[in-house]
């Protein structure tokens, strides 16, 4: 059973470019998490899909994020026009939704730099 | 509101020492779910213990022990004996049952175990 992955591991891009960002979660987990992460702070959620829903969005969310999970199971995390405080540590999570089960499991994260 | 407060923002302890991570929340929800996380110098979230708003049973797991008291709105966690590796952040974190799914975290206690 491999865990939460996330690509790339690292993105350095320049104020104004595009960003997309990939999470595959745990395989059998239908619920799907992003949270973004800054220095010295815990995560804060972004969003989460249920399949391939989108159920909730944080008003962190602005209108240069997208999120999308086509299919239910990958997901992607776009930042458009990308800003110097959009730097963090883009955080992906996993969980099952039966049983009550909310843990949610994470990958290691990109880290985005926007110069 | 829903809130986690971990006052303590650094520890600093010699191996072997004990050492207590204290967690206070806020909710007004009856029903919710509470969570440690560690998060070493790679990144990567790592889930340590869940318990819900029903179960005050203390735990232990190894060195690592955890309170809960519902009374005080605490979720605190003890690590006996430390060890170098258990350097690290630590995040509690809160999950109400109802009104979505996001996990509310705390800023995090930095741990240092020093040799």
């Amino acid at each position: 059973d491999t865990g939460v992955s996330q690509d790339p591991r690292h993105k350095i891009t320049k104020r104004g470019q595009n960003v997309t960002f990939r999470c595959d979660p745990i395989s059998e987990h239908n619920r799907l998490y992003w949270y973004r992460q800054t220095l010295g702070q815990g995560p804060e959620f972004l969003t989460y899909f249920q399949n391939e829903a989108q159920l909730e969005k944080s008003r962190l969310l602005s209108d240069r994020f997208s999120a999308e999970r086509p299919k239910g199971s990958f997901s992607t995390l776009e930042i458009q026009r990308t800003e110097q405080g959009d730097s963090a540590m883009y955080l992906c999570a996993s969980s099952l939704s039966t049983g009550g089960m909310r843990t949610q499991y994470f990958g290691p994260g990109t880290r985005l730099l926007v110069l | 509101a829903q809130k986690v407060t971990q006052a303590q923002t650094e520890i600093s302890v010699v191996e072997k020492e004990d050492v207590t991570l204290d967690c206070v929340y806020e909710t007004r929800d009856t029903t919710y779910y509470l969570f440690w996380y560690k998060q070493p110098p790679s990144g990567e979230l790592v889930f340590l213990i869940r318990r819900n708003s029903f179960d005050e049973q203390n735990e232990i797991s190894g060195r690592y022990s955890w309170n809960f008291q519902k009374s005080t709105s605490s979720f605190n966690f003890t690590i006996t004996a430390s060890q170098v590796v258990d350097s690290a952040v630590y995040f509690c974190a809160l999950a109400p049952s109802t009104g979505g799914f996001k996990t509310i975290f705390g800023a995090g206690t930095r741990l240092f175990v020093k040799a």
